[in-house]
């Protein structure tokens, strides 16, 4: 079934570790996001990719890193983790135009010890 | 800038009542308003859209470029709308703005 897949749901990890969130889509959508969100606060956008070989930071500073190598996978990693990154993340895609609106993941919750 | 604003973070209403889920934008173009939802233990989810000027679960949804506001509104309330709410722009760089969100709560 087409559809995005974020993978772990629930992570804790200590301090200083190297983590990276799993994010797929298999409906050949072309642009993928990726969303900080923290309780009682909006969505903010750390990356996104138009396509292949294409990423951009988005409006929240972050420390973390993403990769495009494949229109399906739009990895996220934080080279070393800090208590300040606990939060959800949420990976988003969507077609080229956005009258459709974003088909989100399940999220990631992340908690840095 | 781009900015979407829900003033209220928690609305509780009886079921059978009318609700309205405030959102204010401040944007200097044409906008593209959304509304998402995401109910318990689900993935955020498109509710609807201001171009479509459709109606979903009972749930419309007028832009009022005068008062920058596009506020969601059902006439009767159903326990199955708790859920969180959030107010969403279209904007520059083809993405989309997010305001904090509304959590209702539909009391039986």
């Amino acid at each position: 079934e087409a559809d995005i897949y974020q993978t772990p749901r629930y992570l804790v990890i200590g301090t200083g570790k190297k983590i990276t969130l799993e994010c797929s889509q298999t409906m050949g959508h072309d642009k993928m996001y990726w969303y900080q969100q923290d309780p009682g606060m909006e969505l903010h956008l750390i990356h996104y990719s138009y396509g292949v070989n294409s990423t951009e930071k988005g409006d929240l500073s972050s420390e973390s890193t993403v990769s495009r190598i494949r229109t399906e996978h739009f990895p996220l990693t934080l080279e070393s983790a800090r208590p300040s990154h606990t939060s959800q993340y949420l990976c988003a895609s969507s077609e080229r135009f956005l009258y459709y609106g974003y088909t989100f993941g399940s999220g990631t919750r992340l908690t840095v010890v | 800038a781009q900015r979407v604003t829900q003033p209220e973070k928690l609305l509780s209403v009886f079921k059978g009542a009318p609700v309205e889920l405030k959102c204010n934008y401040s944007y200097s173009g044409s906008p593209e308003l959304f509304w998402y939802v995401q109910y318990s233990r689900q993935r955020l989810q498109l509710l609807l859209r201001h171009i479509s000027r459709e109606s979903i679960k009972g749930f419309t949804a007028d832009l009022n470029k005068g008062e920058t506001s596009f506020h969601l509104k059902k006439p009767f309330a159903q326990e199955e709308d708790s859920a969180m709410y959030y107010c969403a722009l279209s904007g520059p760089g083809n993405q989309f703005y997010f305001g904090t969100g509304t959590s209702l709560t539909v009391i039986p």
